[in-house]
């Protein structure tokens, strides 16, 4: 069966840090991979997907960058967090086809 | 733009049904979810229908569509305190076949 993994659970960042979170899918070749944030339990906003090794396209241009250097690898960067960075970031992934997309357990980040 | 629109809280009683209303703008719509995201956690798909059906029962969860109005709800009878949750409503699209839309979720309260 198919896994998600998603790490750190929880990060604490001062601002002007740099960040990387990361996201691995296990039991499936070539998925789409995506990432969101969500901000204070509310709805989830698009950041990043990606539909193979390499391909990135970005829904909402800021502060992030997001690379995906193998199939099942899927990276979110920051050179310099500002305050707005901080969220509830989700990696979810799903095979095309209008199948369901499944979640991970998110990453709580907060900037001091 | 394609949207999927939700009401932002819902009380119900312990023991009565809980229905949880979406609708959506996108005629092409084929394939709508719920997801449920218990607090702090990701999103968990709750189940889906596909745009030809009008009803999908399994267990306390039933969902109606009305394509024709671009309706789905979720029922969930003899709601419980588990039942507590942010409940999103989301859909996808041949023509979208990348991304899923995702409604901004309704927050379920449970009355004791």
């Amino acid at each position: 069966s198919q896994t998600i993994h998603q790490w750190p659970a929880t990060l604490v960042q001062p601002v002007g840090s740099p960040l990387s979170l990361e996201c691995t899918v296990e039991g499936t070749s070539n998925p789409n991979l995506y990432w969101y944030r969500q901000a204070a339990g509310r709805g989830l906003q698009l950041l990043f997907y990606s539909v193979g090794i390499g391909q990135i396209s970005s829904e909402v241009p800021q502060n992030l960058s997001a690379s995906r250097p193998q199939d099942r690898q899927f990276i979110l960067s920051s050179k310099k967090l500002l305050l707005s960075d901080s969220g509830f970031y989700l990696c979810a992934w799903r095979i095309g086809g209008n199948q369901p997309q499944h979640f991970g357990d998110g990453t709580r980040l907060s900037i001091l | 733009g394609e949207d999927v629109e939700q009401s932002l809280f819902l009380s119900v009683r312990e023991g009565d049904s809980s229905v949880i209303n979406c609708t959506y703008t996108d005629s092409s719509s084929t394939y709508l979810y719920w997801y449920k995201q218990e607090p702090g956690a990701g999103l968990q798909l709750l189940t889906y229908i596909f745009s030809n059906m009008d009803m999908k029962q399994d267990q306390r969860l039933t969902v109606l569509l009305n394509k024709k109005d671009k309706h789905l709800s979720l029922r969930i009878a003899d709601t419980q305190t588990g039942d507590s949750a942010i409940y999103f409503c989301a859909e996808s699209s041949m023509n979208r076949d990348d991304k899923i839309i995702f409604g901004k979720g309704t927050r379920l309260h449970i009355l004791p």
